[in-house]
């Protein structure tokens, strides 16, 4: 079975670009989480939706960063205009939404800005 | 706010040897506990994940206990290895949605 896959694996940009990371979840998974892993925070939950509703996005750390889940098996995360300090490896989950099911992690996309 | 801690940052031990990694958290107010591991490069793979009612899991060389009370889980790695070798990191669920809250994770090396 394929996994949650992401894309690009790595994005290099310069300073005050757009960039857009994108995701497929598992089929059949009707919860989407995206998270920033960074040396110095850790894992970060930025985001999460349920039934392509987002639920909590308490985690997003600005304006210019922007998340859509247009139906069950596509999420996109945007940032505009993109920071060095949005460097990070951002990494997408999915899971069937039930309290006790595993989240499965995609391999990530490490992002940095010039 | 709950804060998730996991002592120590790294580890190294002889093959052979059994680990033992441990976390801690501030609230007990938890629906469950998960352990993941991440391999260099990589995204989180779940090895067990712990009910608020459960005490234990197992899972081959793999045990956790989790003590909701007193806020700890350890994880157990039976008869280490090579293979065994990632950064191991312990999530607390902190809502009906599947919140989850991380510690930053305890990096294992296993020596031949």
């Amino acid at each position: 079975d394929a996994g949650v896959i992401q894309s690009p694996r790595h994005e290099v940009t310069e300073m005050g670009q757009e960039v857009t990371l994108r995701c497929k979840p598992i089929s059949g998974h009707n919860s989407l989480f995206w998270y920033r892993q960074t040396m110095m925070r850790g894992l970060e939950l930025l985001i999460y939706f349920n039934n392509n509703v987002p639920i909590d996005d308490s985690g997003m750390p600005e304006d210019r960063f922007s998340a859509k889940m247009p139906n069950a098996s596509f999420s996109t995360l945007k940032i505009q205009p993109s920071e060095p300090r949005d460097s990070a490896v951002y990494f997408c989950a999915s899971s069937l939404g039930q309290i006790n099911q595993p989240q499965h992690f995609g391999d990530g996309t490490r992002l940095s800005i010039l | 706010k709950q804060e998730v801690t996991q002592i120590p940052a790294a580890l190294s031990v002889p093959e052979g040897e059994n680990l033992v990694l441990n976390c801690s958290f501030t609230d007990s107010a938890i629906y469950n506990l998960q352990w993941f591991r991440q391999d260099p490069g990589k995204g989180l793979t779940s090895l067990l994940l712990i009910q608020s009612s459960q005490r234990e899991q197992t899972s081959g060389r793999l045990n956790a206990s989790l003590d909701k009370s007193s806020g700890r889980s350890t994880l157990y790695i039976a008869a280490s290895q090579p293979g065994d070798s990632a950064t191991y990191l312990c999530a607390v669920t902190t809502d009906s949605w599947g919140k989850l809250q991380f510690g930053a994770g305890t990096q294992v090396v296993v020596t031949p």
